[in-house]
């Protein structure tokens, strides 16, 4: 069974700091990376997702996630966040070769002041 | 909007009572999700349905139960509800079962047990 670790749950950032939310993952097999995103009163988004090829993988509004396989790590990052990016923030992973069902961390929760 | 849609948005409910809760999937999306989101366990995957047919089940309690019917539409069914089922439910949708297919989430329903 695959499990994920998200070791902040809590982040404040001024706007313009530059933001890294760490996500790290227990599987032995080969899997699929993703991180969605949670406004406030809104559901879920997806990201970004990674499954296999370029390391690094960008997605919406900025953001970009690299895949350290040696890591078993899948960190987001974004140089430069806003306002607008205070959200909770969901890794997830699903096994390559089984069922399509999401395995999620615990959620950050990254709140920006202005 | 993710084309998912959930009802009720919200469900207030006592100890014992039974509820269902419904999911209407994104035009063409053959496989239906359900996850339950709680302050201390996070987001779990419960059970999988594709074409009418469970496929995967996760952390489900023998007291709830799932469908998905031939418009593909899903109950997730709640009975001898208790305190620790009040949580977030979220439905999501993906246009088949391969692991690396997206997941599309719907707004939720909350449902509070008394």
């Amino acid at each position: 069974a695959q499990s994920v670790s998200q070791h902040n749950h809590h982040v404040i950032l001024s706007e313009a700091a530059s933001l890294e939310l760490g996500c790290n993952y227990s599987y032995g097999g080969t899997v699929n990376l993703f991180w969605y995103v949670q406004y406030p009163g809104q559901h879920l988004q997806l990201l970004l997702k990674y499954f296999s090829g370029d390391p690094l993988v960008k997605g919406i509004k900025g953001f970009e996630a690299e895949f350290i396989k040696s890591k078993f790590s899948f960190n987001l990052r974004k140089p430069s966040v806003q306002w607008s990016d205070t959200a909770e923030y969901f890794c997830a992973v699903n096994a390559r070769s089984g069922y399509s069902t999401l395995t999620f961390g615990k959620g950050t929760m990254l709140l920006v002041s202005p | 909007d993710s084309g998912v849609t959930q009802t009720p948005k919200h469900l207030i409910t006592a100890t014992g009572q039974r509820v269902t809760l419904r999911c209407s999937p994104r035009s063409g999306d053959l496989s239906v999700y359900w996850y339950q989101q709680s302050l201390d366990q996070g987001l779990q995957f419960l059970i999988q349905y594709y074409n009418g047919e469970e496929r995967a089940k996760g952390n489900i309690l023998e007291r709830f139960s799932a469908q998905q019917f031939p418009d593909l539409h899903s109950e997730l069914n709640l009975s001898s509800l208790e305190l620790g089922d009040s949580a977030l439910y979220f439905c999501a949708s993906s246009l088949g079962q391969l692991s690396t297919d997206t997941q599309y989430f719907g707004p939720g329903t909350r449902l509070t047990v008394l």
